[in-house]
């Protein structure tokens, strides 16, 4: 079985300063690998996702997350934040052994912006 | 190009009640997905569903809940007999026919559910 941690569910950055979000995650086949954003009360905004080929993957809002296999994460950053990036991120894996669109989530982290 | 619809927003049950969530999935989409998301948590798979069937339901509590998504109209999210703890935001979420594992999921935003 696959799974997902979150490490650090609230993060304060300084608007203009370096967004570092990160994931871990456990899978014994290759996994694809989602992250999403959440605006209160809204549903999730996919952000950007792994499946194969480059590991460096670029998203949208200026986000990118890197997969590393020996470290098995996939940690999502973006150089300068904004106040528009307050929200609450979640990573997500889905394995091919799985029901497609079957996606495991992390607990999510809440990301305040500071001016 | 409408997206995932649901509703109702947001619904107000009594404990014992049932609890009907509706979803409409993107034009095109025949594939639907419902996920809950309980406070302070992340979003939890329930089910998966096709036209006129249930493909994994897996994270379907045992007692109480059923989806369906018919040949015709939304699917449904079926909850009897309500109970305080199912007090969550409901997402539904689909995809197309055909596509690789790894295809982006659409998501709806969302139903919140409150029992009192």
């Amino acid at each position: 079985a696959q799974s997902v941690t979150q490490l650090g569910s609230h993060v304060s950055v300084s608007e203009g300063a370096l967004v570092l979000l990160r994931c871990n995650y456990s899978s014994s086949v290759p996994p694809y690998l989602f992250w999403y954003v959440q605006y209160p009360n809204q549903g999730l905004q996919l952000l950007l996702k792994y499946t194969t080929g480059a590991t460096l993957v670029k998203g949208i809002n200026g986000f990118e997350a890197e997969f590393k296999k020996s470290e098995t994460s996939f940690h999502l950053t973006k150089p300068s934040a904004h106040m528009s990036d307050a929200a609450e991120y979640f990573c997500a894996v889905s394995v091919a052994t799985d029901s497609w669109g079957k996606l495991q989530f992390g607990a999510g982290t809440q990301v305040v912006v500071t001016p | 190009n409408a997206g995932v619809m649901q509703n109702p927003r947001h619904l107000v049950r009594r404990r014992g009640q049932e609890a009907r969530l509706r979803c409409s999935p993107m034009k095109g989409h025949s594939h639907v997905y419902w996920y809950r998301q309980l406070p302070e948590e992340g979003l939890k798979f329930m089910v998966y569903l096709q036209k006129e069937n249930i493909i994994d339901e897996s994270g379907m509590p045992k007692e109480r809940f059923s989806a369906e998504f018919p040949k015709e109209g939304p699917s449904i999210l079926r909850i009897q007999q309500v109970v305080r703890g199912d007090s969550a935001a409901y997402f539904c979420a689909s995809s197309p026919m055909a596509g690789a594992y790894g295809n982006t999921i659409y998501f709806g935003e969302g139903s919140w559910l409150t029992v009192v």
